[in-house]
């Protein structure tokens, strides 16, 4: 099993660019998690999904954070305009929902938004 | 209320002595306490947890207990060792929802 995997690992944009993060979820897991990990806030939730269906976004900023799920192998955040204030670690969990509330997270993509 | 207090946020402790870690939350909806282990540079990992239906748990050296009346959970982590030296943060989540996480504790193990 290979974990968890998130793509790309390190990731570098100039103020004002998109930033689209990739996320497969380890097989079989049905939910999809996304958080944000800063120095400041600590780890933030950000969006979430069950069998590909948004359920609870309470955690993204409104304005240019977008995730979609379009299929059980993937998950993709994207953030448009990227400002400095963006710049973090973007951590995706998965978990069996339903078996088991384990979420299991990967290695992370860091972004850096200059 | 959705926010978990996480005290301390650092802790020294000399190897082979027991380091304890303390959080509480405000939803009462909250029945699923995950603790994550995070070394630098690396994710956050599962190491143990408890769900509300249970007040201890233990495996490999470490403890959780939890009181559900004081919204409060704690790790406990016995004969520290250096590779215990790590970042650990508490989570709070209602039924496999979105985790809720303390603002970590650094803990350093020194020989």
């Amino acid at each position: 099993n290979a974990g968890v995997i998130q793509t790309p690992r390190h990731k570098v944009t100039g103020k004002g660019q998109e930033a689209t993060l990739w996320c497969e979820p380890i097989s079989g897991h049905s939910a999809v998690f996304w958080y944000r990990q800063t120095i400041v806030q600590g780890l933030e939730f950000l969006t979430y999904f069950r069998n590909q269906a948004p359920i609870d976004d309470s955690g993204m900023p409104k304005e240019r954070f977008s995730a979609q799920m379009p299929n059980q192998s993937h998950s993709t955040l994207k953030i448009q305009s990227t400002q400095p204030q963006d710049s973090a670690v973007y951590l995706c969990a998965s978990s069996h929902w339903g078996l088991s509330y384990e979420q299991y997270f990967g290695p992370g993509t860091r972004l850096t938004v200059l | 209320g959705e926010q978990v207090e996480q005290l301390p946020s650092i802790l020294r402790v000399q190897e082979g002595s027991s380091a304890s870690i303390n959080c509480t939350y405000e939803n009462s909806a909250s029945n699923y306490f995950p603790w994550y282990k995070q070394e630098p540079g690396e994710n956050p990992k599962l190491i143990i947890d408890i769900r509300s239906n249970m007040e201890r748990k233990q495996t490999q050296g470490l403890i959780v207990l939890l009181d559900k009346k004081a919204k409060r959970f704690s790790l406990h982590i016995t004969d520290t060792q250096p590779g215990d030296s790590a970042m650990y943060f508490c989570a709070a989540s209602a039924g496999g929802r979105a985790l809720i996480f303390g603002t970590g504790t650094t803990v350093s193990v020194s020989p």
